[in-house]
């Protein structure tokens, strides 16, 4: 099945500990979008890529950036992870004709201790 | 005032029961999703739609563009359904999605 995959499910990194987190996708879809959601909170969209055209949110942190090699996959990382940055990491891709429809990953849910 | 709205933030309901979640926006769309997700768990599309109405299994979802309005319902609610049902919206001047509230569901045997 055609499907988005991110890996790992669950990561600990160490405080300052550089992290990355990966993301695939089989849906050849050109647009690739990572969320940061928190506890009890709406994903907040972090950036996405349109084909290699890497989009940043204006308040995203330069702590965090993002890698896309070719089409299938994607990477989010965290140079020097604070406390604040535990949560749950969303990848979703969508396609630009027709649908928009966003199609989600399961998430990485990142602890750092 | 967010600029997606959903209520109730809370529901409770017996199996079996009929449910209705609903969602505003205030934004001009172009497009809106219904989204589940499971405690501690990702997010699983449900719906994306742009007028009418769209069946899948026991879910029913409708929209009012004219209202700015939308409605999820389930269909003899299950305990499996019990979810955060999220309503998201293509809107606004930037045409990124926009995250409603959610609405917690929780179904008891």
């Amino acid at each position: 099945d055609a499907m988005v995959i991110q890996n790992p499910r669950y990561q600990v990194t160490q405080f300052g500990k550089p992290v990355t987190l990966s993301c695939s996708q089989t849906l050849n879809h050109n647009v690739m979008y990572w969320y940061q959601q928190k506890s009890s909170q709406a994903p907040k969209l972090l950036f996405h890529y349109y084909d290699k055209d890497f989009n940043n949110e204006a308040d995203t942190p330069d702590n965090f950036q993002s890698r896309r090699p070719n089409t299938s996959f994607c990477f989010l990382d965290i140079r020097s992870p604070g406390l604040g940055d535990a949560a749950m990491y969303l990848c979703a891709t969508s396609s630009t004709g027709g649908s928009r429809e966003q199609y989600f990953g399961p998430g990485t849910r990142l602890t750092v201790t | 005032k967010n600029e997606v709205e959903q209520s109730p933030q809370n529901l409770t309901a017996q199996e079996g029961e009929f449910i209705t979640i609903n969602c505003s926006y205030s934004v001009g769309i172009s497009a809106l999703h219904w989204l589940q997700q499971h405690p501690g768990g990702g997010i699983v599309s449900l719906f994306m739609l742009s007028s009418g109405k769209k069946k899948h299994g026991r879910l029913i979802a409708t929209i009012n563009i004219q209202e700015k309005h939308s409605s999820l319902h389930i269909t003899a609610s299950h305990p499996r359904d019990s979810a955060v049902y999220i309503c998201a919206v293509y809107g606004g001047a930037t045409n990124k999605l926009i995250f409603g509230t959610g609405t917690l569901l929780a179904v008891q045997p």
